[in-house]
Order: C-alpha cells, then sequence, then structure tokens
C-alpha cells in the first residue's frame, strides 16, 4: 500500500521567511496530493491540492510542485504570517480506486513575529 | 454555511463503556469518512460509506463499527474503549460526482478521553 513520508517534523521560522516541506510517496499510482492545514482545536483544512498530470500549482502565497519521477512533493509558503503557525499534513491518494487518502506525520509550523 | 458538525466536540467516557460520537453535513455529500487522530500523528481512515456502502479499513479493530442511517448522519460506535482508543476522532465528506470529486471536508473533530 501508498506510504507517505513528510519532513520536517517541527519548522520555525521568522516572519516573512519562506518555508518549505517536503513529502515522499511510495506508490506510482496514486495520483492526487493535498495539503491540508491543522490549527489547534480544528479538523484539517484544504489549503492547495495538485493532480499529477500538473507540475506545479499556485495560489497567492502558497505553491505545491509535484515530481512524478522521483515521488516527491512539496509546500512552498512564501511571505510566511504568525496566522500562519499550524500543523501541515501532506497527503497522496489514487482518485482511480477508492481515493482514500495516506497522510504524512505532518508538520508544526511556527512563524515568529 | 454548508458543512460537517461533530457531536459532541469532547466527550468522556469509562474503560469498556460504549460511547457514541455523530457527525452530520448539510453538503448533500455521499462519501463520508472517519478517521482516528493520535496525539501528533496523522489522521488515520478507519472506514467509510459510499452512500450506504460500507468500507471497513483492513486494520481497523472490530470495537470500532459504524452506522449511517440517512445522507447527513453518520455515527461511530466504540463498543468497548481501551485507554489507547482516546484520540481525535475526526468525520470528513466527499462529494465523488462533484466538481472537486476528490476534495475531503473535515470536520472540528471529536476528542475522545478514556478513564
Amino acid at each position: 500500500g501508498e506510504n507517505v513520508e513528510q519532513h520536517p517534523s517541527t519548522l520555525s521560522v521568522q516572519e516573512g521567511d519562506s518555508a518549505v516541506i517536503k513529502c515522499t510517496y511510495s506508490d506510482s499510482a496514486s495520483n492526487y496530493f493535498p495539503w491540508y492545514k491543522q490549527e489547534l482545536g480544528k479538523g484539517p483544512q484544504l489549503i492547495i491540492d495538485i493532480r499529477s498530470n500538473v507540475g506545479e500549482k499556485k495560489d497567492q502565497r502558497i505553491a505545491v510542485t509535484l515530481n512524478k519521477t522521483a515521488k516527491h512533493f512539496s509546500l512552498h509558503i512564501t511571505e510566511t504570517q504568525p496566522e500562519d503557525s499550524a500543523v501541515y499534513f501532506c497527503a497522496a491518494s489514487n482518485l482511480g480506486s477508492q481515493g482514500n487518502l495516506i497522510f504524512g506525520k505532518g508538520t508544526k509550523l511556527s512563524v515568529k513575529p | 454555511d454548508a458543512m460537517v458538525i461533530q457531536n459532541p466536540r469532547y466527550q468522556v467516557t469509562q474503560f469498556g463503556k460504549p460511547v457514541t460520537l455523530s457527525c452530520s453535513q448539510t453538503l448533500n455529500h455521499n462519501v463520508m469518512y472517519w478517521y482516528q487522530q493520535k496525539s501528533s500523528q496523522a489522521p488515520k481512515l478507519l472506514f467509510h460509506y459510499y452512500d450506504k456502502d460500507f468500507n471497513n479499513e483492513a486494520d481497523t479493530p472490530d470495537n470500532f463499527q459504524s452506522r449511517r442511517p440517512n445522507t447527513s448522519f453518520c455515527f461511530l460506535d466504540i463498543r468497548s474503549p481501551g485507554l489507547g482508543d482516546a484520540a481525535m476522532y475526526l468525520c470528513a465528506t466527499s462529494n465523488p460526482d462533484g466538481g472537486r470529486p476528490y476534495e475531503q471536508y473535515f470536520g472540528p473533530g471529536t476528542r475522545l478521553t478514556v478513564t
């Protein structure tokens, strides 16, 4: 089955700096890669996603890149703000099957003012 | 606003005492999921319903059961909670026939404590 590795487990940056979180996946059949943000005491919220037919996607300050050959994808947050502080999860899914999400273990991002 | 609602937000139960967690949705999505999330860990899928079809993950313990009486509601029953079942339980929905068929919408979760 699919296995998703996520690094780093914790990340601390200064406000205004960029943050990068990386994930690798094992199943070459996976074709959908979402990123979720989870704030304390809340459920995960989708912030950006990418499908395997696209190499990069950007939405304002966040972007995701995908390298299918290497089976890794990354989340990039530019101009970080204190409200970006949260736990971020990557996930992988094969939409052709059940479409179940396999999550990475999460990255706790702290943005210091 | 259309949303996923979980009740209660916090639940305390005794070791071995059955407990039921509730999820409702106003999104009219046909898939509902239950995840278990332990402290500082990723959500782990327990099972999901596609309409009335129940899909259990292979490693979900028999102690966990689920019911979906209609499109809007889904329940998680833990028959005999152990200390290891203390976790956040997340409900999510998706709409495979909709405009974004792969996106899962999560509720706020129910934090279960077992004493």
